[in-house]
């Protein structure tokens, strides 16, 4: 099946930075979506990318879809305490729009005092 | 804002026990999934129901597992006999056309003792 690489695992950073971390694939996907999930919650959807190369910004987060549909990041500016948990890409392919979506196994943040 | 609604938020039960999890979708949307993450695992799709049939299933929905629309509002999922390795998070998610506004439940916890 359809598989996505996610990285880093998990990021130690300082309140204030920025965060930047990447989901590649080697299948092509039609929409990738970005999770932030907290513990014991579902994945809440942060940003959805519907075209190759869109650019898209919500608040101090701005994702990419790559040109070529196999890869997109998430970068997070000025990172505040709020901002900890887990964080996921998902791709679909949506040949016929009732497709599941692939997750990446997410990027864990962590951020220090 | 909509949301999908889960219950219960944590169910116990013996091996071998059936399970019935429920959601509540969003009104509008048309596509329901359920999906399933393992404790500090990746989220993993299991099926997608569309127009009163099941549109597309991973290989871990199994003949242990069903699903149902039992009215206008609701969306189950049943595990015949569970088994250990079936302890997880399980969400619920739908979409309003299969990719645009794809909204998580807050999942429920399953534990099979």
């Amino acid at each position: 099946g359809q598989q996505l690489n996610q990285s880093p695992q998990s990021m130690f950073i300082q309140e204030g930075e920025d965060v930047s971390m990447n989901c590649t694939s080697s299948s092509i996907f039609n929409t990738w979506l970005w999770y932030k999930q907290d513990p014991g919650e579902g994945p809440v959807l942060l940003i959805a990318l519907y075209k190759a190369g869109e650019l898209t910004s919500n608040g101090r987060l701005t994702a990419q879809f790559g040109i070529t549909r196999k890869d997109s990041f998430l970068n997070i500016s000025a990172s505040i305490p709020s901002d900890v948990g887990i964080y996921f890409c998902a791709g679909l392919y949506s040949g016929g729009g009732a497709d599941g979506l692939t997750f990446g196994k997410g990027t864990h943040l962590i951020i220090q005092p | 804002e909509p949301e999908v609604t889960q219950t219960p938020s944590h169910q116990v039960t013996q091996m071998g026990q059936e399970v019935i999890l429920r959601c509540v979708p969003i009104s509008n949307h048309l596509y329901f999934y359920w999906y399933r993450q393992i404790l500090g695992q990746k989220v993993e799709f299991l099926v997608s129901f569309y127009n009163n049939e099941i549109s597309e299933k991973s290989e871990i929905f199994d003949d242990q597992f069903s699903v149902e629309r039992p009215d206008g509002s609701n969306f189950t999922l049943k595990i015949r006999s569970t088994k250990l390795e079936d302890s997880a998070m399980y969400f619920c998610a739908s979409s309003e056309t299969g990719n645009y506004g794809y909204t998580f439940g807050s999942g429920t916890r399953l534990t099979v003792v």
